[in-house]
């Protein structure tokens, strides 16, 4: 299976911050790596597909990019109602896999 | 409005049954594979089980294979998940999703708890 090593596993972070998370898969993907977001008692959200597409209604302060099997995860400017869990997952081969997590707090 | 709904989860004994609904609305569900995702509590997410638009295509992880079967009902817009000889570590709340971009939609989970 392939492994999405995600990091860091927790953030402290301000309102206003610039955010950024990153998700290394085991083996090529290709651009086939989505980004969650998951609040709390709540079911996930998808906002980045294949690895940069913003999914429709997301905030343009989301963005995602890769550069071979690094993924990057981006928030420009931290908002409060972004306080969540967020996930990465590569499509590319069954079975899909999900990263472990990063959670995002407030400092 | 779009809509996901599962059922079928609760408390069942190690080595037992159950089967879990997903009833969609307000999207064409023939169009779309559909998955199941589970979480354990507390834990991050595990994809388990993904079906082609048509019914014809599955694909489960390992740790369910041969445990778990993945089906649909395209004129009931109804997806299902039996689980046959269930562990303690099924344990989880069970998410069905369309893991699409074509139209992201996911249910509000039921939870299936593994404990004799």
């Amino acid at each position: 299976d392939i492994v999405m090593t995600q990091s860091p596993t927790s953030m402290s972070i301000s309102v206003g911050d610039r955010v950024t998370m990153n998700c290394r898969a085991s083996q090529n993907v290709g651009s086939n790596v989505d980004w969650y977001q998951q609040k709390t008692g709540q079911s996930p959200k998808l906002l980045i597909y294949k690895a940069s597409n913003r999914y429709t209604g997301v905030p343009d302060r989301f963005t995602g990019s890769r550069s071979g099997t690094d993924f990057t995860f981006t928030i420009s400017n931290m908002q409060a109602e972004d306080l969540a869990v967020y996930y990465c997952m590569q499509s590319n081969s069954y079975p899909f896999t999900f990263g472990s997590g990063t959670k995002l707090e407030i400092k | 409005e779009v809509q996901l709904v599962e059922s079928g989860g609760g408390l069942v004994q190690p080595g037992r049954s159950l089967k879990l609904s997903c009833a969609a609305s307000g999207f064409t569900f023939s169009n779309y594979y559909m998955a199941w995702v589970r979480q354990a509590p507390t834990k991050g997410l595990e994809w388990v089980a993904y079906i082609s638009a048509g019914g014809g295509g599955t694909y489960y992880r390992d740790s369910v294979k041969g445990r778990f079967t993945i089906s649909r009902d395209n004129a009931k817009s109804t997806l299902y998940l039996q689980m046959d000889s269930l562990r303690s570590e099924d344990t989880a709340t069970y998410y069905c999703t369309t893991l699409s971009p074509n139209g992201a939609y996911w249910g509000q989970g039921t939870l299936v708890t593994v404990s004799s």
